[in-house]
């Protein structure tokens, strides 16, 4: 079956812009997390979304946002970019739901922003 | 709140050489342990994890990882790397019930011929 899917792989911006990203999760996964990878902070979790609800927050500023709609898909924003915000961010989808504590996360190949 | 260490940013090893990845980690609870790979331009894959139950656990393509409690390690091992192991490793957390994992810098494994 299809994978996690990001959508785009790569974009480039302006300080000041804002930008969407999109994570399609496997088929019949209900939670979708998303994650920063820079080289200086490494993997830092953003945000994970079950059933259209927010359920875990990272410690982002609340210029970082996301959404899940009814269909599992998942979008995240990030609005007044900064040159920090130059990173992969990588998306996860889980089929665990709140009972289900052994989920595997499988992540997608990333949307590479870049800053300038 | 849970923190992770890898010990090693990066590895260089010989083709056919055995490796070891370390990772300690520090919690104030009990925690589900995992190793992800990384490969260039790739998002990460999962290649084992400890939930509960036997300490030693392996992956398909040979790698082994041990739970270590009282050293709060979770190192990763191999008894013989090929190139094509060439990647980024993160070992990575999670406390039971939450669904954010807290990863580890990561270390990058050079295998050469």
């Amino acid at each position: 079956k299809a994978g996690v899917t990001q959508t785009p792989r790569y974009l480039i911006k302006t300080r000041g812009q804002q930008v969407t990203l999109s994570c399609s999760p496997i088929s019949g996964h209900r939670s979708v997390s998303w994650y920063q990878q820079t080289p200086g902070q490494g993997l830092q979790f953003l945000f994970e979304y079950f059933s259209e609800t927010q359920r875990n927050k990272g410690n982002f500023p609340g210029r970082f946002s996301g959404r899940q709609f009814s269909n599992s898909r998942s979008e995240m924003n990030v609005s007044t970019l900064e040159l920090g915000d130059s990173a992969l961010y990588l998306c996860a989808s889980s089929l665990a739901g709140t009972g289900g504590d052994t989920g595997e996360l499988f992540f997608g190949e990333g949307s590479r922003l870049t800053v300038l | 709140a849970q923190s992770v260490t890898q010990l090693d940013s990066q590895v260089p090893v010989f083709e056919e050489a055995p490796v070891e990845l370390r990772c300690n980690y520090s919690s104030s609870v009990s925690v589900y342990l995992f190793w992800y790979v990384q490969y260039p331009n790739q998002g990460l894959q999962l290649l084992l994890k400890y939930l509960s139950g036997s300490t030693l656990v392996e992956s398909i393509n040979g790698f082994e990882a041990e739970f270590n409690k009282s050293q709060t390690s979770f190192h990763l091992r191999k008894p013989s790397v090929h190139i094509s192991d060439t990647a980024e490793y993160f070992c990575a957390v999670r406390a039971p019930g939450r669904r954010a994992l807290t990863f580890g810098s990561g270390t990058r494994l050079q295998v050469q011929p």
